[in-house]
């Protein structure tokens, strides 16, 4: 178990507000990522942390900020929430499998985001 | 293109059947690769690691092809409970990993 919590686990906001979602791991993991799930496009990388303060952008940055002040908490923050950001956002650690002999990545339960 | 492509399908099989998804994929550099299952409103969890002489687990067969850049999944004598989506997910450089929009399954009594 790698002790992934997000939260807040459901939020219905409105067009114009500002929102952070929060991933909180236990286990000391250097690398997080947060993706967003729609249907018919998978998982998309939003963002990753590589470190305290060490952020990069992935392939849906635009609309959205992060921020790790700490190891073990990655926040997401859509800064002025739209329609289009409706979606489930996951927060995954990384971690090296001696098993698969590669980095796997492990999800939290997810935030389910509507914004009306 | 798509960077890694799956049929969406759903795919309606009997209990017992046997059933296989392909994933394809763009980057032939990618050198890592494995296979999701995500329940209904779940996280997506790892099911397997794909090698490059293929593997198995179980009921679940792996297999890599480098050369037509494609991996798949066989999943043998099926059971209610593997009806599920699942994810085809490769390493496309770096830390990253790139996942394909999901193949349903359901499998019915």
């Amino acid at each position: 178990d790698a002790g992934i919590t997000q939260s807040p686990r459901h939020k219905v906001t409105e067009t114009g507000t500002p929102v952070t979602l929060r991933c909180h791991q236990t286990e000391n993991h250097r690398y997080m990522y947060w993706y967003r799930q729609d249907p018919g496009h998978g998982l998309r990388l939003i963002h990753y942390s590589y470190g305290v303060k060490d952020t990069d952008k992935g392939e849906v940055s635009d609309g959205y900020s992060v921020s790790r002040s700490k190891t073990e908490d990655f926040l997401l923050t859509l800064e002025s929430a739209t329609s289009s950001q409706t979606s489930v956002y996951f927060c995954a650690i990384s971690e090296w499998s001696l098993g698969s002999g590669a980095n796997v990545l492990t999800f939290g339960a997810g935030s389910r985001l509507t914004v009306l | 293109r798509k960077e890694v492509e799956q049929d969406p399908g759903p795919f309606n099989v009997p209990e017992g059947a046997t059933v296989a998804f392909n994933c394809t994929y763009s980057n032939s550099a990618s050198q890592s690769f494995f296979w999701y299952r995500q329940d209904c409103r779940k996280e997506p969890k790892l099911l397997m690691s794909v090698y490059s002489s293929g593997n198995e687990d179980g009921r679940f067969t792996a297999q890599l092809n480098r050369a037509s850049q494609y991996i798949s999944l066989l999943i043998r004598d099926s059971k209610l409970s593997d009806s599920a989506t699942y994810l085809c997910v490769v390493e496309v450089y770096g830390n990253k990993l790139v996942f394909g929009a999901g193949t349903i399954l359901r499998v019915k009594s």
